[in-house]
């Protein structure tokens, strides 16, 4: 079974430093990952996915198949990025679209 | 912009009780899930449908738990009798399906006394 870790449950840092948040996996198939965001009072919404490669709001995300990790960072990071963050994973196959979460990051980005 | 539909967004239930949760989903999302949510913990799926269909129902505690998506279209999540440690956040989502991203609903925060 399919397992997402992030090691830290909370994550600290000053405005206009650089932030990244910490995700391994535990799948030995080709999972497809997800960095999904909760702001204060709302939704949980996805930021963004590997196959995309996207940049989304300065974060990035690099999917790192020998280290089995998805880490997601960002260069400088701002105070309207304190948040949950979490990691997610699907396997695809007969589990297409089926996501397993990590247990969430908190990120607060002190002024 | 469509959004996910929950009712009700709290809910406290003594043990023992039935309670039951609502979710309206994106209108033309073929694939709706709920999730449980325990405090400091990721989402979990219970069930996921497509249209009508259950596609994937295998943590979903199925003595006390049942879901339905009659029409394809809104869904109830019932359990009963709740129990203290089914207290959580139930969380709804929608997608076109696939891969596609899923789109979260407010949740129903769900207390057992």
């Amino acid at each position: 079974a399919q397992r997402v870790t992030q090691p830290e449950k909370l994550l600290s840092v000053f405005k206009g430093a650089p932030v990244e948040l910490k995700c391994n996996y535990s799948y030995s198939g080709s999972p497809e990952l997800f960095w999904y965001v909760q702001y204060s009072r709302q939704r949980l919404q996805l930021l963004l996915r590997h196959i995309s490669r996207e940049s989304i709001k300065g974060f990035t995300a690099d999917l790192n198949k020998g280290e089995t990790s998805f880490h997601l960072k960002k260069p400088f990071a701002q105070e309207e990025d304190s948040a949950m963050y979490y990691c997610a994973l699907d396997a695809g196959g007969t589990s297409y679209g089926k996501l397993t979460f990590g247990q969430g990051t908190i990120l607060t980005v002190h002024p | 912009e469509a959004e996910v539909a929950q009712s009700p967004r709290y809910k406290i239930t003594e043990k023992s009780q039935a309670v039951a949760f609502w979710c309206d989903p994106i209108s033309g999302h073929a694939t709706l899930y709920w999730y449980r949510q325990i405090l400091g913990q990721g989402p979990e799926l219970l069930v996921q449908f497509q249209d009508e269909s259950v596609v994937d129902d295998s943590q979903l505690p199925k003595d006390r738990f049942s879901a339905e998506r009659l029409k394809g279209v809104d869904s109830t999540l019932k359990i009963q009798p709740a129990e203290l440690g089914d207290s959580a956040m139930y969380l709804c989502a929608s997608s076109l399906g696939g891969v596609s991203e899923q789109y979260f609903g407010p949740g129903t925060r769900l207390t057992v006394t």
